[in-house]
Protein backbone atom coordinates (compact mmCIF):
# COMPACT_ATOMS: atom_id res chain seq x y z
CA UNK A 1 0.00 0.00 0.00
CA UNK A 2 1.18 3.65 -0.55
CA UNK A 3 1.78 5.14 2.53
CA UNK A 4 2.25 9.59 2.64
CA UNK A 5 3.57 10.30 5.97
CA UNK A 6 2.99 13.69 7.65
CA UNK A 7 5.36 13.77 10.51
CA UNK A 8 3.43 16.27 12.30
CA UNK A 9 -0.18 15.58 13.43
CA UNK A 10 -0.75 18.46 15.74
CA UNK A 11 1.19 21.90 15.56
CA UNK A 12 0.77 25.03 17.53
CA UNK A 13 3.09 28.02 16.89
CA UNK A 14 2.94 31.80 17.06
CA UNK A 15 2.79 34.57 14.95
CA UNK A 16 6.02 35.38 13.03
CA UNK A 17 7.27 31.50 13.53
CA UNK A 18 9.07 30.10 10.66
CA UNK A 19 6.80 26.73 10.47
CA UNK A 20 7.82 23.49 8.44
CA UNK A 21 5.42 20.94 7.55
CA UNK A 22 7.68 17.24 6.39
CA UNK A 23 6.07 14.88 4.00
CA UNK A 24 7.27 11.42 2.96
CA UNK A 25 5.64 8.97 0.51
CA UNK A 26 7.34 5.75 -0.18
CA UNK A 27 6.01 4.56 -3.30
CA UNK A 28 8.65 6.04 -5.72
CA UNK A 29 5.74 9.17 -6.62
CA UNK A 30 6.97 11.60 -9.13
CA UNK A 31 4.29 13.64 -8.04
CA UNK A 32 3.64 15.44 -4.70
CA UNK A 33 1.33 18.02 -3.86
CA UNK A 34 -0.03 20.61 -0.52
CA UNK A 35 -3.69 21.12 -0.22
CA UNK A 36 -5.04 23.60 2.85
CA UNK A 37 -8.51 21.84 3.69
CA UNK A 38 -10.84 24.55 5.13
CA UNK A 39 -14.62 23.92 5.92
CA UNK A 40 -16.77 24.94 3.06
CA UNK A 41 -13.97 25.55 0.68
CA UNK A 42 -12.59 22.26 -0.01
CA UNK A 43 -8.82 21.06 -0.92
CA UNK A 44 -7.23 23.92 -2.78
CA UNK A 45 -4.20 23.57 -3.87
CA UNK A 46 -1.26 25.25 -2.57
CA UNK A 47 1.77 24.20 -4.62
CA UNK A 48 2.86 21.03 -6.19
CA UNK A 49 6.14 19.29 -7.41
CA UNK A 50 6.34 16.97 -10.43
CA UNK A 51 10.20 16.37 -10.01
CA UNK A 52 13.12 16.63 -7.63
CA UNK A 53 13.78 20.14 -7.39
CA UNK A 54 10.73 21.17 -9.26
CA UNK A 55 8.04 23.00 -7.93
CA UNK A 56 4.96 24.61 -9.43
CA UNK A 57 2.32 27.19 -7.60
CA UNK A 58 -1.10 26.19 -7.30
CA UNK A 59 -4.22 28.23 -6.58
CA UNK A 60 -3.16 29.86 -3.25
CA UNK A 61 0.53 30.28 -2.93
CA UNK A 62 0.82 33.55 -1.23
CA UNK A 63 2.72 33.33 2.10
CA UNK A 64 3.96 29.33 1.32
CA UNK A 65 7.04 27.86 -0.53
CA UNK A 66 8.29 23.95 -0.87
CA UNK A 67 10.75 22.30 -1.09
CA UNK A 68 12.00 19.13 -2.80
CA UNK A 69 15.46 17.94 -2.43
CA UNK A 70 14.38 14.27 -2.52
CA UNK A 71 12.19 12.02 -4.48
CA UNK A 72 10.20 11.08 -1.48
CA UNK A 73 10.37 14.14 0.54
CA UNK A 74 8.23 17.11 -0.09
CA UNK A 75 8.30 19.98 2.76
CA UNK A 76 6.30 22.90 3.15
CA UNK A 77 7.15 26.01 4.86
CA UNK A 78 5.69 28.89 6.12
CA UNK A 79 7.79 31.81 6.61
CA UNK A 80 6.22 33.98 8.81
CA UNK A 81 2.93 31.73 10.08
CA UNK A 82 -0.16 34.40 10.37
CA UNK A 83 -3.66 33.73 12.15
CA UNK A 84 -5.23 33.57 8.62
CA UNK A 85 -2.84 30.12 7.85
CA UNK A 86 -4.36 28.13 11.01
CA UNK A 87 -6.02 25.63 8.91
CA UNK A 88 -5.40 21.58 8.27
CA UNK A 89 -2.49 21.02 5.48
CA UNK A 90 -2.71 17.51 3.32
CA UNK A 91 0.02 16.23 1.25
CA UNK A 92 -0.57 13.93 -1.56
CA UNK A 93 1.64 12.10 -4.03
CA UNK A 94 0.97 10.09 -7.34
CA UNK A 95 2.39 8.60 -10.06
CA UNK A 96 2.04 10.34 -13.81
CA UNK A 97 1.89 7.16 -15.43
CA UNK A 98 -1.24 6.48 -13.09
CA UNK A 99 -4.89 7.70 -13.89
CA UNK A 100 -5.27 11.05 -13.71
CA UNK A 101 -6.12 12.51 -10.69
CA UNK A 102 -5.65 9.91 -8.35
CA UNK A 103 -3.86 11.23 -5.37
CA UNK A 104 -2.64 9.01 -2.38
CA UNK A 105 -3.11 11.22 0.89
CA UNK A 106 -1.40 11.55 3.97
CA UNK A 107 -3.82 12.04 7.01
CA UNK A 108 -3.10 15.57 7.26
CA UNK A 109 -1.42 18.25 9.79
CA UNK A 110 -3.68 20.34 12.00
CA UNK A 111 -1.55 23.64 12.46
CA UNK A 112 -2.40 26.29 14.75
CA UNK A 113 -1.06 29.79 14.61
CA UNK A 114 -1.95 32.17 17.82
CA UNK B 1 -13.95 30.71 -11.02
CA UNK B 2 -15.46 27.39 -9.59
CA UNK B 3 -14.56 24.27 -12.06
CA UNK B 4 -16.33 22.01 -10.48
CA UNK B 5 -19.59 22.56 -8.38
CA UNK B 6 -20.44 20.17 -5.54
CA UNK B 7 -23.92 19.86 -4.00
CA UNK B 8 -25.44 19.83 -1.53
CA UNK B 9 -22.54 21.40 0.85
CA UNK B 10 -23.81 18.86 3.86
CA UNK B 11 -26.20 15.67 4.14
CA UNK B 12 -28.30 14.04 6.64
CA UNK B 13 -29.43 10.83 5.60
CA UNK B 14 -31.64 8.36 7.73
CA UNK B 15 -29.93 4.51 8.34
CA UNK B 16 -30.96 2.94 5.23
CA UNK B 17 -31.98 5.66 2.57
CA UNK B 18 -30.21 6.80 -0.60
CA UNK B 19 -27.61 9.58 -0.24
CA UNK B 20 -26.98 11.78 -3.18
CA UNK B 21 -24.06 14.33 -4.08
CA UNK B 22 -24.27 15.86 -7.35
CA UNK B 23 -21.00 17.62 -9.25
CA UNK B 24 -21.17 19.88 -12.10
CA UNK B 25 -18.45 20.82 -13.83
CA UNK B 26 -17.05 23.00 -17.23
CA UNK B 27 -14.35 22.32 -18.59
CA UNK B 28 -15.37 19.50 -21.58
CA UNK B 29 -11.27 18.03 -21.94
CA UNK B 30 -12.24 16.40 -18.23
CA UNK B 31 -11.92 12.77 -18.60
CA UNK B 32 -11.79 11.49 -15.40
CA UNK B 33 -13.67 11.65 -12.75
CA UNK B 34 -12.84 10.30 -8.94
CA UNK B 35 -15.07 10.31 -5.84
CA UNK B 36 -13.22 11.13 -2.48
CA UNK B 37 -13.69 9.72 1.30
CA UNK B 38 -12.82 11.52 4.06
CA UNK B 39 -13.38 10.30 7.62
CA UNK B 40 -13.06 12.92 10.41
CA UNK B 41 -9.09 12.71 10.97
CA UNK B 42 -7.84 11.23 8.28
CA UNK B 43 -6.81 12.14 4.38
CA UNK B 44 -9.01 11.47 1.62
CA UNK B 45 -9.28 8.37 -0.17
CA UNK B 46 -10.14 7.60 -3.48
CA UNK B 47 -13.27 5.96 -3.01
CA UNK B 48 -14.90 5.25 -6.92
CA UNK B 49 -13.80 6.88 -10.38
CA UNK B 50 -15.75 6.69 -14.12
CA UNK B 51 -14.65 7.91 -17.26
CA UNK B 52 -16.94 9.50 -19.69
CA UNK B 53 -16.98 6.36 -21.72
CA UNK B 54 -19.87 4.99 -19.73
CA UNK B 55 -22.83 6.42 -17.99
CA UNK B 56 -23.16 4.89 -14.72
CA UNK B 57 -20.35 2.76 -12.41
CA UNK B 58 -21.22 0.58 -9.20
CA UNK B 59 -19.23 -0.44 -6.66
CA UNK B 60 -21.18 -2.44 -3.87
CA UNK B 61 -23.34 0.06 -2.50
CA UNK B 62 -21.64 3.05 -4.53
CA UNK B 63 -22.73 4.37 -7.42
CA UNK B 64 -21.40 7.20 -9.71
CA UNK B 65 -24.08 8.42 -12.70
CA UNK B 66 -22.99 10.28 -14.94
CA UNK B 67 -24.59 12.56 -17.54
CA UNK B 68 -21.75 14.26 -20.24
CA UNK B 69 -24.56 16.21 -22.09
CA UNK B 70 -25.30 18.07 -18.75
CA UNK B 71 -21.73 18.21 -17.60
CA UNK B 72 -23.06 16.57 -14.43
CA UNK B 73 -22.23 13.43 -12.33
CA UNK B 74 -23.33 11.95 -8.96
CA UNK B 75 -22.53 9.76 -6.05
CA UNK B 76 -25.59 7.30 -5.07
CA UNK B 77 -25.14 5.47 -1.92
CA UNK B 78 -27.55 2.65 -1.88
CA UNK B 79 -28.37 1.63 1.57
CA UNK B 80 -26.83 4.23 3.43
CA UNK B 81 -24.80 3.32 6.64
CA UNK B 82 -24.15 5.45 9.86
CA UNK B 83 -20.34 4.41 8.93
CA UNK B 84 -20.88 6.45 5.51
CA UNK B 85 -20.69 9.21 7.88
CA UNK B 86 -17.77 11.51 6.23
CA UNK B 87 -16.83 13.58 3.92
CA UNK B 88 -17.39 13.15 0.11
CA UNK B 89 -15.33 14.89 -2.57
CA UNK B 90 -15.93 14.83 -6.29
CA UNK B 91 -12.85 15.97 -9.05
CA UNK B 92 -12.31 16.24 -12.43
CA UNK B 93 -9.17 15.74 -14.79
CA UNK B 94 -8.17 15.76 -17.76
CA UNK B 95 -5.91 13.63 -19.76
CA UNK B 96 -2.24 14.46 -19.48
CA UNK B 97 -2.57 16.48 -16.20
CA UNK B 98 -2.32 14.88 -12.85
CA UNK B 99 -3.88 17.51 -11.17
CA UNK B 100 -7.59 16.93 -10.47
CA UNK B 101 -9.69 20.00 -9.91
CA UNK B 102 -11.78 19.67 -6.59
CA UNK B 103 -15.02 20.25 -5.50
CA UNK B 104 -16.00 22.07 -2.74
CA UNK B 105 -17.12 18.43 -0.70
CA UNK B 106 -20.20 17.16 1.34
CA UNK B 107 -20.59 16.75 4.76
CA UNK B 108 -22.64 13.30 5.15
CA UNK B 109 -24.38 12.13 8.58
CA UNK B 110 -26.16 9.04 8.80
CA UNK B 111 -28.33 8.67 11.38
CA UNK B 112 -28.85 5.34 13.11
Amino acid sequence: DVKVTQSSRYLVKRTGEKVFLECVQDMDHENMFWYRQDPGLGLRLIYFSYDVKMKEKGDIPEGYSVSREKKERFSLILESASTNQTSMYLCASSLTSGRGGELFFGEGSRLTVL
Amino acid sequence: QQQVKQSPQSLIVQKGGISIINCAYENTAFDYFPWYQQFPGKGPALLIAIRPDVSEKKEGRFTISFNKSAKQFSLHIMDSQPGDSATYFCAASRGGSYIPTFGRGTSLIVHP
